[in-house]
């Protein structure tokens, strides 16, 4: 069983350059989210789906796209790289929005922007 | 932007030591708390989800409670052992959104 997948595990970006950060869950979740994590920080959303077709936008949305054209996948676009982007981003899921549903977490992706 | 804080920031114990943690959130706007642990170069995982003011959860030596009336979650860890060093983090949600407190990095010393 797969759980969550992220692609890839590390990447290193020029500034100005776009990328997608691959997310895809196997386990029919309605709710897939974004965090990134930051030394310091809590991990901070960055947007959220709740189904296919439904996006919505978290704490820190500015410099990324998302879209969710299919339940298991959930693509996070960087539209044009700066450093301020570096960091590490996890892609989560839960079966639905509801409060007491557990997040199941993928193993992130290590950006470094230059 | 909702703060949720945790303290201690971090905790070093030695083998055997129990300890407890505090998650502490605006008591007006969070109703349940997830609480994750994360292991070093792993992501994190679910230890206990509480929906309810007074819940209490108990896995094994760890068990926490939630009192969303004053804005609290405490995580205890009865005889603590090497395997549990990791960094614990709280998460009330609100609305469609999980409010990630900074954690607890706990190192249990054989």
């Amino acid at each position: 069983n797969a759980g969550v997948t992220q692609t890839p595990k590390f990447q290193v970006l020029k500034t100005g350059q776009s990328m997608t950060l691959q997310c895809a869950q196997d386990m029919n979740h309605e709710y897939m989210s974004w965090y990134r994590q930051d030394p310091g920080m809590g991990l901070r959303l960055i947007h959220y789906s709740v189904g296919a077709g439904i996006t919505d936008q978290g704490e820190v949305p500015n410099g990324y796209n998302v879209s969710r054209s299919t339940t298991e996948d959930f693509p996070l676009r960087l539209l044009s790289a700066a450093p301020s982007q570096t960091s590490v981003y996890f892609c989560a899921s839960s079966y639905s929005r509801g409060l007491g549903e557990k997040l199941f977490f993928g193993s992130g992706t290590q950006l470094s922007v230059l | 932007i909702l703060n949720v804080e945790q303290s201690p920031q971090s905790l070093h114990v030695q083998e055997g030591d129990s300890t407890n943690f505090t998650c502490s959130f605006p008591s007006s706007n969070f109703y349940a708390l997830h609480w994750y642990r994360w292991e070093t170069a792993k992501s994190p995982e679910a230890l206990f989800v509480m929906t309810l003011n007074g819940d209490e959860k108990k896995k094994g030596r760890i068990s926490a409670t939630l009192n969303t009336k004053e804005g609290y979650s405490y995580l205890y860890i009865k005889g603590s052992q090497p395997e549990d060093s990791a960094t614990y983090l709280c998460a009330p949600p609100a609305g469609n959104q999980f409010y990630f407190g900074t954690g607890t990095s706990l190192t249990v010393i054989p």
